[in-house]
């Protein structure tokens, strides 16, 4: 049962360099997301999709793109990485339609740009 | 709009002490609430949740009561082991978007 999996666990980029964070759920689940982790701010949410072909943007979406072309799959990709952009990236999912569920995460991904 | 205000850590805590960690919300209607536990390395998991006023959730001899009244939803345990040393998130969830509204985390570390 694997549940959300994220790949890679750690990347090191070079200022300017692009990348896709990779996430998957073998839950069936309509609703992922995208979260950033920083020292004293919590999670804050990037981008989420309540289903294959629909997303939309989240309280701290700039500089980063995603798209949904299968419910499984929910990529997080940055085109031009800044130092700014250095966290821990955590993807979710979860029922939609219920706000009773639970969100199910991935173990992160801890990324530092240089 | 949404939002969820948990005590500052880090808390240090002796083994088989008391823990309490406030969490407060504000939401605009009738939101579930979470407490979510991330152990060092790992993503987060849920604990527990409750959903309407005066459920109360509990997981691992841990509980938290959702008040409505002070807009409250306090993680307690009666004797912390050391392997509670996490980071312990408040959230919020409402509305058919599933989005959460998490707090900035409370540190916990035990000690024996």
């Amino acid at each position: 049962n694997a549940g959300v999996t994220q790949t890679p666990k750690f990347q090191v980029l070079k200022t300017g360099q692009s990348m896709t964070l990779q996430c998957a759920q073998d839950m069936n689940h309509e609703y992922m997301s995208w979260y950033r982790q920083d020292p004293g701010m919590g999670l804050r949410l990037i981008h989420y999709s309540v289903g294959a072909g629909i997303t939309d943007q989240g309280e701290v979406p700039n500089g980063y793109n995603v798209s949904r072309s299968t419910t499984e799959d929910f990529p997080l990709r940055l085109l031009s990485a800044a130092p700014s952009q250095t966290s821990v990236y955590f993807c979710a999912s979860s029922y939609w339609g219920n706000f009773n569920t639970e969100a199910f995460f991935g173990q992160g991904t801890r990324l530092t740009v240089v | 709009g949404n939002s969820v205000t948990q005590m500052e850590g880090p808390v240090t805590l002796s083994e088989e002490a008391f823990l309490t960690i406030n969490c407060t919300y504000t939401a605009t209607g009738y939101p579930s609430l979470f407490w979510y536990v991330q152990y060092p390395g790992e993503g987060l998991q849920l604990l527990l949740k409750a959903t309407k006023a005066d459920d109360k959730g509990s997981n691992k001899g841990f509980e938290a009561t959702y008040r409505k009244e002070t807009t409250s939803f306090h993680l307690e345990k009666g004797s912390v082991q050391v392997s509670d040393s996490a980071v312990y998130f408040c959230a919020l969830s409402q509305g058919t978007g599933n989005q959460f509204y998490f707090g900035t985390g409370t540190s916990l570390t035990v000690i024996p």
